[in-house]
């Protein structure tokens, strides 16, 4: 079966420092891979995505590349800020048409000023 | 356009009780899945509906838990006779097309005391 594994938090860093979120899959088939974001009191929201080996998905200055090779898609920000401190998942998805997302457990990321 | 809409967003009921949880997709979004996140783990998904059709319930326990999505209305996560363990927070997610992306609500969480 279908499987994500992400780094366990929760993880503290100084504003301004750099970030890696590990995740991981095991998946059937070529999956496309997501990552989410939940604020606080929040729905997840689509942070970025990637649907084919070494795509980059990016967005509000994070990025995750498709690596089949090492089925991986870790999650980078060069220079973090407090409004970044959120619950962010990692999931994927086997078969579009038959849209079951399989998360990560998801990792608590809280930066101080 | 308003997001994923999902009431309420608190819930206590004792053991033995019903739950009724509600979803109002986007508009336009026909495609609803329900999603639950117990404590510590990540979202596992429940169920995936269309209008008036339930297109895929793989992930939804066999006891007590049904779901409907009428052709009028919001869509409904229904626990029968609620023990401990229902415990969780329940999200639904909305797409117009099976091939797009999914948007979240806010959750449900739903304790049972």
């Amino acid at each position: 079966g279908n499987s994500v594994t992400q780094m366990e938090g929760p993880v503290t860093l100084s504003e301004e420092a750099f970030l890696t979120i590990n995740c991981t899959y095991t998946a059937t088939g070529y999956p496309s891979l997501f990552w989410y974001v939940q604020y606080p009191g929040e729905g997840l929201q689509l942070l970025l995505k990637a649907t084919k080996a070494d795509d980059k998905g990016s967005n509000k200055g994070f990025e995750a590349t498709y690596r089949k090779e090492t089925t991986s898609f870790h999650l980078e920000k060069g220079s973090v800020q407090v409004s970044d401190s959120a619950v962010y998942f990692c999931a994927l998805i086997t078969n579009f048409g038959n849209e079951k997302l399989t998360f990560g457990t998801g990792t608590r990321l809280t930066i101080i000023p | 356009n308003a997001g994923v809409m999902q009431n309420p967003r608190h819930l206590v009921r004792r053991r033995g009780q019903e739950a009724r949880l509600r979803c109002s997709p986007m508009k336009g979004h026909s495609h609803v899945y329900w999603y639950r996140q117990l404590p510590e783990e990540g979202l596992k998904f429940m169920v995936y509906l269309q209008k008036e059709n339930i297109i895929d319930e793989s992930g939804m326990p066999k006891e007590r838990f049904s779901a409907e999505f009428p052709k009028e209305g919001p869509s409904i996560l229904r626990i029968q006779q609620v023990v401990r363990g229902d415990s969780a927070a329940y999200f639904c997610a909305s797409s117009p097309d099976s091939l797009y992306e999914q948007y979240f609500g806010p959750g449900t969480r739903l304790t049972v005391t």
